[in-house]
Order: structure tokens, then C-alpha cells, then sequence
């Protein structure tokens, strides 16, 4: 079936550098794309969604200089969390809608952040 | 805005008896209504999806729901629970953009 894949699965940064995470669709061509978070024993908070060739729209309180997300392919999405900091510290997590095969979002396996 | 209520935080059950995790949302227009399963340190795993039609939907490793709209529910059922069935339950419910809500989860523990 589709595959939704993440890297990092982990990355540890220092406070104040940037950090980028990809998410790519395996097997099907994902024009739109969905950046989530999830604090520890917490819900998904949708964070910005991700529209091939075009600029992402941010959920309300998102910071989209801080949070950079790049949709530069039918297969890729980025996003960069700048200057990040201890707070940003988080489960972020990528999906996919596969509009081929019945609108079906699929969604990697998640990119574990820590920032020290 | 729509929104995800999982009234249950934490459910235990015993190996082979049967479960149940409710699930109501909000939303002004037809949902399109999902449930995922997310093991410790996991992505999700999409359990099974409703968009129109046969209320009662099919999913994976043997769990259906069921949408009942007077209801605003759309209840996870499994007959006869696995051990491996002990992770983390979510409920979303989805816009015309397939924009998600999630539900706050629930934590499935099996039991011997």
C-alpha cells in the first residue's frame, strides 16, 4: 500500500539552530500535504498545510517564519523549525492525501524533536 | 470549526473480550470521519474511513464503526481484542480540505 516516509525518525539540535524534517509520499504524488505536532500524551494539533507548488497555509497561532515548509515536488515536503528552541520540542508529524485512491490521507511515521 | 470529543481517556479490557471507543464530533456539514491507531513512538496507522454510504464501515484488523448521524457518533468496535491491540485510539473528523481534527485519544490496555 501507499507508504508516507519521514526523516529524521529522531534528531536531537542545539537551541537556536535549525532543524529540517522531510516528508515524502513512496508511492503516489501528494500535491497537498499536512504538517502536525503532538506534545507528549496529547493530541494532533494540525500545524500548516502543504500545497505543491505554491505557499503553505498556516493554522491559527502557527508561526510560519519560525516553522518553514517548503513543497517543492509531487513527492516532498519539508519543514524547517528555525531558531528553535527547548518549547519546540515535539512530535511532528506528516500526512499525505493520495487523491487517487479514494482521497486517502495517509501519514508517516512521525520525526521525534528535541531541542537542548 | 469542528471538533473531536473521545469521552474515554483510558479503556482496559481483557485479552479475547470484545471493546468499544466512542467517538462524537461537530460539524456543520457531512463528515468525513476517521479512526488511527498510533503504537508508543509510532506514526498513525489509519484503522478504517467513512465518507458517504453503508453506515457501518469495515476496517483493518478487525475493527468497524459505525456512523450514526442523529447521534453525531461514529463508535470503534472490535468483537475480540488481541494483545496486540493495546496502543493509542484516535478519532478525527475531516473537512472538504481534508484538513484533521483529532479527538483527545484514548489508551487501549489489554490484559492477559
Amino acid at each position: 500500500g501507499a507508504v508516507v516516509s519521514q526523516h529524521p525518525s529522531r534528531v536531537i539540535c542545539k537551541s537556536g539552530t535549525s532543524v529540517k524534517i522531510e516528508c515524502r509520499s513512496l508511492d503516489f504524488q501528494a500535491t497537498t500535504m499536512f504538517w502536525y505536532r503532538q506534545f507528549p500524551k496529547q493530541s494532533l494539533m494540525l500545524m500548516a498545510t502543504s500545497n505543491e507548488g505554491s505557499k503553505a497555509t498556516y493554522e491559527q497561532g502557527v508561526e510560519k517564519d519560525k516553522f518553514l515548509i517548503n513543497h517543492a515536488s509531487l513527492t516532498l515536503s519539508t519543514l524547517t523549525v528555525t531558531s528553535a528552541h527547548p518549547e519546540d520540542s515535539s512530535f511532528y508529524i506528516c500526512s499525505a492525501l493520495d487523491r487517487i485512491s479514494g482521497n486517502t490521507i495517509y501519514f508517516g511515521e512521525g520525526s521525534w524533536l528535541t531541542v537542548v | 470549526a469542528q471538533s473531536v470529543t473521545q469521552p474515554d481517556i483510558h479503556i482496559t479490557v481483557s485479552e479475547g473480550a470484545s471493546l468499544e471507543l466512542r467517538c462524537n464530533y461537530s460539524y456543520g456539514a457531512t463528515p468525513y470521519l476517521f479512526w488511527y491507531v498510533q503504537s508508543p513512538g509510532q506514526g498513525l496507522q489509519l484503522l478504517l474511513k467513512y465518507f458517504s454510504g453503508d453506515t457501518l464501515v469495515q476496517g483493518i484488523k478487525g475493527f468497524e464503526a459505525e456512523f450514526k448521524r442523529s447521534q453525531s457518533s461514529f463508535n470503534l468496535r472490535k468483537p475480540s481484542v488481541h494483545w496486540s491491540d493495546a496502543a493509542e485510539y484516535f478519532c478525527a473528523v475531516g473537512t472538504n480540505d481534508y484538513k484533521l481534527s483529532f479527538g483527545a485519544g484514548t489508551t487501549v490496555t489489554v490484559r492477559a
